[in-house]
């Protein structure tokens, strides 16, 4: 059974720099799924950051495109999420999921981590 | 402030069938498939149907979804006290070049 697990610091100062990591168990990562972020806070909702190939192709919410950078590594069977320049907006439970059922640029997430919460605060 | 518009909440006695209703335009619904979405508070979202109408395996037959034009339906039927959660529609946007959800609709049992 596919299992994802998020890990990383709870706790970030602004300006700082926000990184998880999401671990794959039960499954490879090298698989043909892409592998994505999704946060959620009280005052946005659902909000869904990035998405990455085993391969390295990425693609980014436009909204913070300029903030993200998200990786993979096969070999630790891990993709991982850099999320700069954070404040406090930021602060929210981050989700990794793995995206299937996949039609054009479509799919669903059908796969999620339990999710970690990552304060920004000073 | 999504894109996507659904009632905050709905609620019906056990049982009973309930819908959620999910509007939005030619640049999301009205192009591409949508997903639900139940999350029970403090855990992760589950996925229930995907491309519009089909269920993954595991999911019962008591939740369906339908799609016409611009807007996305969600429908549960023999409603359990277990049901009572926060249900989330999503989508691509086209001209956003993003997926969006929906605000989220709370179902309570009655």
């Amino acid at each position: 059974q596919l299992q994802l697990q998020e890990s990383g610091p709870g706790l970030v100062k602004p300006s700082e720099t926000l990184s998880l990591t999401c671990t794959v168990s039960g499954g490879s990562i090298s698989s043909d799924f892409f592998w994505g972020w999704i946060r959620q806070s009280p005052g946005k909702g659902l909000e869904w950051i990035g998405s990455i190939y085993y391969s390295g192709r990425t693609y980014y919410n436009p909204s913070l495109n300029s903030r993200v950078t998200i990786s993979v590594d096969t070999s630790k069977n891990q993709f991982s999420l850099a999320l700069s320049f954070v404040t406090a907006a930021d602060t929210a439970v981050y989700f990794c999921a793995r995206q299937s059922y996949c039609s054009g640029v479509t799919c669903s997430k059908d796969s999620w981590g339990q999710g970690t919460l990552v304060t920004v605060s000073s | 402030q999504s894109v996507l518009t659904q009632p905050p909440s709905v609620s019906a006695a056990p049982g009973l069938r309930v819908t959620i209703s999910c509007s939005g335009g030619s640049s999301n619904i009205g192009s591409y498939f949508v997903s639900w979405y139940q999350q029970v508070p403090g855990t992760a979202p589950k996925l229930l149907i995907y491309q519009n109408n089909w269920r993954p395996s595991g999911i019962p037959d008591r939740f369906s979804g339908s799609k016409s034009g611009t807007s996305a339906t969600l429908g549960i039927t023999g409603l359990q006290t277990g049901d009572e959660a926060d249900y989330y529609c999503e989508t691509w946007d086209g001209s956003l070049s993003t997926y969006v959800f929906g605000p989220g609709t709370k179902v309570s049992v009655l």
